[in-house]
């Protein structure tokens, strides 16, 4: 199935440094949404957008949505070792009636305390 | 406020057997949708219900597959004869949402199918 190119595939950094992170797709998407999956649990939703340009915070989280609508990243600041997990990009495709979500590879995150 | 809810979390079974799963959405919403993850993937969508009708089916799901919500609430997704590339995290999800307009989908932590 298709999945979305996101990079880096992994980081491993030390507590308190800034992480970045990002996605892109060969088609226009109407939502950009973050979520962060630890092992054996479900992805967990961290930022949603909605319109080209926007930019939102969450906390030490902050992403943007790519004025082209085909990108989006996502900041970690001052990382802590809980910050520790894969951290996934979904798109929703504009326009149309699907409502189904194309995830990007992930971007496994390691923090050294 | 409860979550998406799983059952079961775990499931082994052998080759050629059935196995079925169950979701509980968010209780107000009437959006509920199927995914699955093989490890170091990210979710592939599966299929999808607005209210208790499926309005929406990958390719991934083969003629072995069957999902329903029969009164729009709970969803069972049903793997007849399972093979080995069945093994998977099975990831549900919901969502409220209108027309075209969607609020984000939350996820249950998944069922976990290994096939021996």
């Amino acid at each position: 199935g298709q999945q979305l190119n996101q990079s880096p595939q992994s980081m491993f950094i030390q507590e308190g440094e800034d992480v970045s992170m990002n996605c892109t797709s060969s088609s226009i998407f109407n939502t950009w949404l973050w979520y962060k999956q630890d092992p054996g649990e479900g992805p967990v939703l961290l930022i949603a957008l909605y319109k080209a340009g926007e930019l939102t915070s969450n906390g030490r989280l902050t992403a943007q949505f790519g004025i082209t609508r085909k990108d989006s990243f996502l900041n970690i600041s001052a990382s802590i070792p809980s910050d520790v997990g894969i951290y996934f990009c979904a798109g929703r495709h504009y326009g149309g009636a699907t409502n189904k979500l194309i995830f990007g590879t992930g971007t496994l995150l390691a923090v050294q305390p | 406020d409860t979550g998406v809810s799983q059952d079961p979390r775990h499931k082994i079974t052998k080759r050629g057997q059935n196995v079925t799963f169950r979701c509980d959405p968010i209780s107000e919403h009437n959006r509920l949708y199927w995914y699955r993850q093989t490890l170091g993937q990210g979710p592939e969508f599966l299929t999808y219900f607005q209210n208790e009708a499926q309005l929406e089916k990958s390719r991934l799901l083969s003629d072995r597959f069957s999902a329903e919500r029969p009164k729009g609430s709970f969803s069972t997704l049903e793997i007849q004869r399972t093979e080995q590339g069945d093994s998977a995290m099975y990831l549900c999800a919901s969502s409220l949402g209108t027309g075209t307009s969607n609020q984000p989908q939350h996820f249950g932590d998944g069922t976990r199918l290994s096939i021996l």
